[in-house]
Parts: structure tokens; sequence; C-alpha cells
């Protein structure tokens, strides 16, 4: 059964980093064709896509945010972690982690619960 | 690439036919994928590469469409079927999603 969870701050200041992290299990990221991609949604907005590793450590993002976001994978662990830089609070949102099928869609099969993120002083 | 579903919102009856659209700003082919997001949920994958239905997902969802226009169709609104139905484009390196369409039961 193939489950992922995200962990972090459940509020940050403004001008901080954020540290999200991806645990997974019931699949491998160095098994050919699978990533992990980053997914937020602000309240009552609609999914903005933001990054993704694939099992060949590629990684992609978001046009809008690339500047301030940074992905990573520990193989090992079974965990990606998401950085995102300079933190506002138009940044409020829930943030999601997903398992992607690079080399058939591609698409993002399973996703884990959400952790809600909150930017305020 | 920009993705635009049609319409934002709709309100049906139990057993209604229910179609949403999704127009992208450029040819993507084949690689749209569709999701159902619940209340307070997170998002759950319905269709992927435009016609294929994902495993457990019921058979009233069926999707159609390549290069720039894509269909979502209920084939009879059940209940359970509220929430919000997103697309998503994979043909880019970097994704992008529709802004959703939500679906209400009468």
């Amino acid at each position: 059964q193939v489950t992922l969870r995200e962990s972090g701050p459940a509020l940050v200041k403004p001008t901080q980093t954020l540290t999200l992290t991806c645990t997974f299990s019931g699949f491998s990221l160095s098994t050919s064709g699978m990533c992990v991609s980053w997914i937020r949604q602000p309240p009552g907005r609609a999914l903005e896509w933001l990054a993704r590793i694939d099992w060949d450590d590629d990684k992609y993002y978001s046009t809008s945010l690339k500047t301030r976001l940074s992905i990573s994978k520990d193989t090992s662990k079974n965990q990606v972690v998401l950085t995102m830089t300079n933190m506002d609070p138009v940044d409020t949102a829930t943030y999601y982690c997903a398992r992607g099928i690079v080399v058939a869609g591609p698409y993002m099969d399973v996703w884990g619960k959400g952790t809600t993120v909150t930017v305020s002083s | 690439i920009q993705m635009t579903q049609s319409p934002s919102s709709l309100s049906a009856s139990v057993g209604d036919r229910v179609t949403i659209t999704c127009r992208a700003s450029q040819n993507i082919n084949s690689h749209l994928n569709w999701y159902q997001q619940m209340p307070g949920k997170a998002p759950k994958l319905l269709i992927y590469a435009a016609s294929n239905l994902q495993s457990g997902v019921p058979s009233r969802f069926s999707g159609t469409g390549s290069g720039t226009d894509f269909t979502l169709t209920i084939s009879s609104l059940q209940p359970e079927d509220f929430g919000n139905f997103y697309c998503q484009q994979s043909y880019s390196t970097l994704w992008t999603f529709g802004q959703g369409t939500k679906v209400e039961i009468k």
C-alpha cells in the first residue's frame, strides 16, 4: 500500500524559510519512472503545482516560484524535502505531496492528506 | 501551459449526466488528468491520460479528448459525487491545473 505523509511547521513568520518533509512508503523513489511532487492550495482556491523530483534526481519547479523553491530526496529514508524561502502571508495554504508515475501519463496517483501552513507574524 | 475549465460551478440532480470541459492553451496530446477533491480532503485521481479510468474509480466517470479540448463526464450523478473537479496537464515538465469546477447536488 502506497502512503505519503507531509510534515512541517504549522506557522511560519514572514521572510522565514519553510521546510516541508514528505515521508512515503510502499514504493521507492529509486525505481525508474517514479517521482514525487509538491502541490499547494490556498484556502478556498485552486490547486497549484509547485515542484517535482524524479527517480533520476531530475528536478522541476513552477515558473512563478522557481527562485524560492528547492526540492531534494533521501532515497534511503524514503523522504522528499521541499524548501521555500522568503515566506509571505500569500503562501498560507495546505501543502500536499503526491506520488507521480512518469512513464505513463504522467499523473499523480496517490496523495498525502496535506499539511496546513500559515504565514503570519 | 494554461488550463481553463468550464463551468466554474454547476448544480445537478442525482441521476443527471454532468459534463465538465477543460481547454489547454496549446496542444497537450493526451497528457490530461482529472481529479476529484471533496471538502477538506486531498485530491483523488479519477482519469489519467485523458481517457483511462484509475483503478477503483466507478465506471460512471469517463474522459475524452486530445489536443486542446477535453471532457470529463459523469454519466449518472450520485450523491457522493459532490466536490471540486480539477484537470491537470502533464505534457510540459511544468505541470499545471485548471481553476476547478465545483459540483453541487440539488
